[in-house]
């Protein structure tokens, strides 16, 4: 089916482990995203990238590491996480805004670090 | 720099009360685009409207309108005869044309409607 998955739903992991969130989009959409929603800031920017091996930071990049090795997919890497990452994390993709595309999101992963 | 506000945190209503839901936008830029997302209590993200900066032209759809005033720089949301499926919170986000495509997001309005 087309559209754009995270897995897993739910984590909890503990303070200081290492944890991948998985992104896959079927589009072939060119762009990808990373967001974390937090209560009274909204969804806020980690990372982003414009096409396979070129990403860019966002808004609240650190402690965080993303890859792009292929079009479809776009991980999201808790080096060490902290309990201030305990989000809702969002991965979404799209095309570029002047063609007329807007931003899909995923169903997003729940994260708790405890 | 760039900026939404939604001033609004919670709004509460009675179901068939119409409902404004208010968006301030800043940004430098001369081409832009305006967007609604609602996220209802299951939490998934659904886009309801994009609006380029050169569109000024109102917007409705069903029960939904959007009134687009670059003079004050505002995009608001108008859910008329709002329905106790209408309750969520709705985010409304800027994003410039500097070929990244990124979203800025407002902190939401959550909105309750009540039978």
């Amino acid at each position: 089916d087309a559209g754009i998955t995270q897995s897993p739903r739910y984590k909890i992991t503990e303070t200081g482990r290492q944890v991948t969130l998985m992104c896959h989009q079927t589009w072939s959409h060119s762009y990808m995203f990373w967001y974390r929603q937090d209560l009274g800031h909204g969804l806020r920017l980690i990372y982003y990238s414009a096409a396979a091996d070129i990403t860019d930071k966002g808004e609240v990049p650190d402690g965080y590491v993303v890859s792009r090795s292929k079009t479809e997919n776009f991980p999201l890497t808790l080096e060490s996480a902290t309990r201030s990452q305990t989000s809702v994390y969002f991965c979404a993709s799209g095309g570029p805004t002047d063609m007329n595309t807007e931003a899909f999101f995923g169903q997003g992963t729940r994260l708790t670090v405890v | 720099a760039q900026k939404v506000t939604q001033a609004q945190t919670e709004i509460s209503v009675v179901e068939k009360e119409d409902v404004t839901l208010d968006c301030v936008y800043e940004t430098r830029d001369t081409t832009y685009y305006l967007f609604w997302y609602k996220q209802p209590p299951s939490g998934e993200l659904v886009f309801l409207i994009r609006r380029n900066s050169f569109d000024e032209q109102n917007e409705i759809s069903g029960r939904y309108s959007w009134n687009f005033q670059k003079s004050t720089s505002s995009f608001n949301f108008t859910i008329t005869a709002s329905q106790v499926v209408d309750s969520a919170v709705y985010f409304c986000a800027l994003s410039e044309r500097d070929n990244t495509d990124k979203l800025i997001f407002g902190t939401g309005t959550r909105l309750q409607v009540f039978p």
